[in-house]
């Protein structure tokens, strides 16, 4: 168990829904990231937020949107969904603002049919 | 230009092989880790090493941070470590985050 969660392990939807991923960091780090994992694309950043504040952005796409709680958990929330939105989502948190090492959690893994 | 770079892209291995896997870096990537993610897609982190050697069991690490590379060795390979290792690193170019190589897919025979 690494610290980090992640909820729901699995989930299916249909096209054109909306999901919401769950993320809870590492006791004690301030920082949770997002990434995506696709067959074609490897693992490519979404977003950073740190102590509740978005801090970094990378390709995430405008159907998708994420928050941090004053709790610290975070979630990533998927609308519109394509069939090429189907991935595996993972959360990451680290202490400080990343530079010094990540952990993962185990990832969401989204089947859009 | 690609920032993180692996190589070879797959090594399929007999158990009890060793092999060396390679990870370059351009200048705006630094403080390199590597991962294993495992057949069933947990992302393990294996080593934080911006520089150094470091070895934890039958894995070990190397990074020449001056030359830009990191060395992932296994020795006395198992069908456990079957999987994919990714090397990645942080840049501050746009925006600060972990940047990834895109994987070495290693299979371990019996």
């Amino acid at each position: 168990d690494s610290g980090v969660t992640q909820t729901p392990k699995h989930l299916i939807t249909a096209t054109g829904q909306r999901v919401t991923l769950r993320c809870s960091p590492r006791s004690g780090d301030l920082s949770v990231y997002w990434y995506q994992q696709s067959l074609d694309q490897g693992l490519q950043f979404l977003i950073q937020y740190y102590n509740g504040e978005e801090r970094a952005k990378g390709n995430i796409l405008e159907r998708f949107s994420a928050q941090q709680f004053p709790d610290l958990h975070s979630e990533l929330n998927l609308s519109s969904l394509e069939l090429g939105d189907s991935a595996l989502y993972f959360c990451a948190s680290s202490h400080d603002r990343g530079r010094y090492g990540y952990t993962f959690g185990s990832g969401t893994r989204l089947t859009v049919v | 230009g690609i920032q993180v770079e692996q190589s070879p892209p797959d090594l399929i291995l007999q158990e009890g092989a060793n092999s060396t896997l390679r990870c370059n870096f351009s200048d705006s990537v630094n403080n390199l880790q590597w991962f294993h993610q495992n057949p069933w897609g947990q992302l393990i982190n294996l080593f934080y090493i911006p520089s150094g050697t470091k070895q934890n069991g039958r894995l070990s690490a190397t990074t020449v941070a001056t030359e830009r590379y990191s060395l992932l060795y296994i020795s006395s390979s198992q069908t456990t470590d079957s999987g994919v290792y990714f090397c990645a690193g942080f840049t501050n170019q746009g925006a600060q985050k972990l940047v990834f190589g895109q994987g070495t897919r290693l299979t371990i025979n019996p």
